[in-house]
């Protein structure tokens, strides 16, 4: 069974500019979780979907956003990008939420 | 505000012997807890969960312990091996939740369980 697939592994943009990442899920979950990770902070909850629904969203300015397809994969877009936004951007499936997650292997994200 | 905190950035143990990794959560709603285990350049990987209807749950050499009073909880790895040196962080929940689920992830601890 293929696991949580994150496209592309590395980008490197410059402030200003914007960027899509993509995920796709283990197949038949339908609950899609993105996750910013900085050193020093942990992992922290950017948004969940399910059902093409965004479900919960955490502390992060409206420059943020996704969205999830019918077939339950997701895309996260970072607009007008700053040097704090450079992270390692994680996406993590479940069956259905609040299920133990599965993560990809994430999206390294550097902005110069 | 940090709602799950892991205040052991890292921790070295020999091999053979217990690892006890910590976490503490200031939020008395969450009722779900979990471990996961990260290896270099690759995503978290599930590892071990609690309700908090229970104090203990066990799979295989790991164990996690629940004191909800302290709102503690910690995991035990017995006995550690070379192959357990990675980043663990611990996460919490409410579940269920009709409009969603949110984990909380503690920063994490490197464990390097020397040969």
């Amino acid at each position: 069974k293929a696991g949580v697939t994150q496209t592309p592994r590395y980008l490197i943009k410059t402030r200003g500019q914007q960027v899509t990442l993509s995920c796709s899920p283990i197949s038949g979950h339908r609950s899609v979780s993105w996750y910013q990770q900085t050193p020093g902070q942990g992992l922290q909850f950017l948004f969940e979907y399910f059902s093409e629904t965004q479900r919960n969203k955490g502390n992060f300015p409206g420059r943020f956003s996704g969205r999830q397809f019918s077939n339950s994969r997701s895309e996260m877009n970072v607009s007008t990008l700053e040097l704090g936004d450079s992270a390692l951007y994680l996406c993590a499936s479940s069956l259905t939420t609040g299920q133990p997650q599965h993560f990809g292997d994430g999206t390294r994200l550097s902005i110069l | 505000d940090q709602q799950v905190k892991q205040n052991s950035p890292s921790l070295s143990v020999q091999e053979g012997r217990i690892s006890i990794l910590n976490c503490d959560y200031t939020n008395s709603m969450f009722d779900y807890f979990l471990w996961y285990k990260k290896y270099p350049a690759e995503g978290p990987t599930f590892l071990i969960s609690i309700s908090s209807i229970k104090d203990k749950n066990e799979d295989g050499r790991f164990t996690v312990f629940l004191n909800k009073s302290a709102k503690h909880l910690s995991l035990h790895i017995v006995p550690s091996q070379p192959g357990d040196s990675a980043v663990y962080f611990c996460a919490a929940s409410w579940r269920p939740r009709s409009t969603g689920n949110q984990f909380y992830f503690g920063t994490g601890t490197s464990l390097t369980v020397i040969p």
